[in-house]
């Protein structure tokens, strides 16, 4: 099993919708990470997070630590989206990363 | 800055042969860490380290060595290439240890892509 799930795994949009990622996660955490992967293998972190919500610009990420859920939202989508989002959780000097969830954004 | 580099971007091995991925940080950053990433899986943590000197093996370290002689660079060994180490490796470093309150963000290199055959 893994320690990290995402949904889905793969995603079409249409340039201008609002798109939803998810993460779930099995062990106790330190932070939470999102990441995105450009098409030629680049990987940025886009957010990491321990509580709440944080925004940046169009991005939006928020977890339930509760839950153990945290959801990655792109308002007002863009070709230049597309990429894959990779969720990863931190715990103690361990790093445990979801298969990621491949975006395309049609224009 | 030109933050995390890895070198070679690419290279192919023969089964059996040896060979050195570089990687450096100019941000000053204690920990470095090196992934593995294969078609349809998650990154897999190979080592990683928490300052010169102090290295420790991550989830998958079988086949790879690594040295921490500085602060800048974090090269890891492939000393008997198998076709089962054909991946993606991305070299990443943090300021601060990912289980601190918080964590910290990682910096991710360009990536070295391999082949063994």
């Amino acid at each position: 099993k893994n320690e990290v799930e995402q949904s889905p795994q793969n995603l079409t949009a249409q340039e201008g919708e609002f798109i939803t990622i998810n993460c779930s996660y099995s062990v106790g955490i330190s932070a939470l990470h999102w990441l995105q992967q450009h098409p030629g293998g680049g990987i940025v972190s886009l957010f990491m997070l321990s509580s709440g919500k944080k925004k940046h610009g169009r991005l939006i990420a928020t977890i339930n630590i509760q839950e153990k859920h945290s959801s990655l939202h792109i308002t007002a989508s863009h070709p230049r989206d597309s990429a894959v989002y990779i969720c990863a959780v931190s715990t103690g000097n361990q790093f445990y990363f979801g298969t990621g969830t491949s975006l395309t954004v049609i224009p | 800055n030109a933050g995390v580099t890895q070198t070679p971007k690419f290279r192919i091995l023969k089964i059996g042969q040896s060979m050195t991925l570089q990687c450096a940080q100019d941000m000053n950053h204690n920990y470095m860490y090196w992934y593995r990433q294969d078609p349809g899986m998650g990154l897999k943590l190979i080592y990683y380290s928490v300052g010169a000197g102090i290295t420790d093996k991550g989830e998958v370290p079988n086949g790879y060595n690594v040295s921490r002689s500085t602060t800048e660079d974090f090269p890891l060994r492939l000393e008997l290439a198998a076709p089962s180490q054909t991946s993606v490796y991305f070299c990443a470093s943090s300021r601060r240890r990912q289980g601190s309150p918080g964590g910290d963000t990682q910096y991710f290199g360009p990536g070295t892509r391999l082949t063994v055959l």
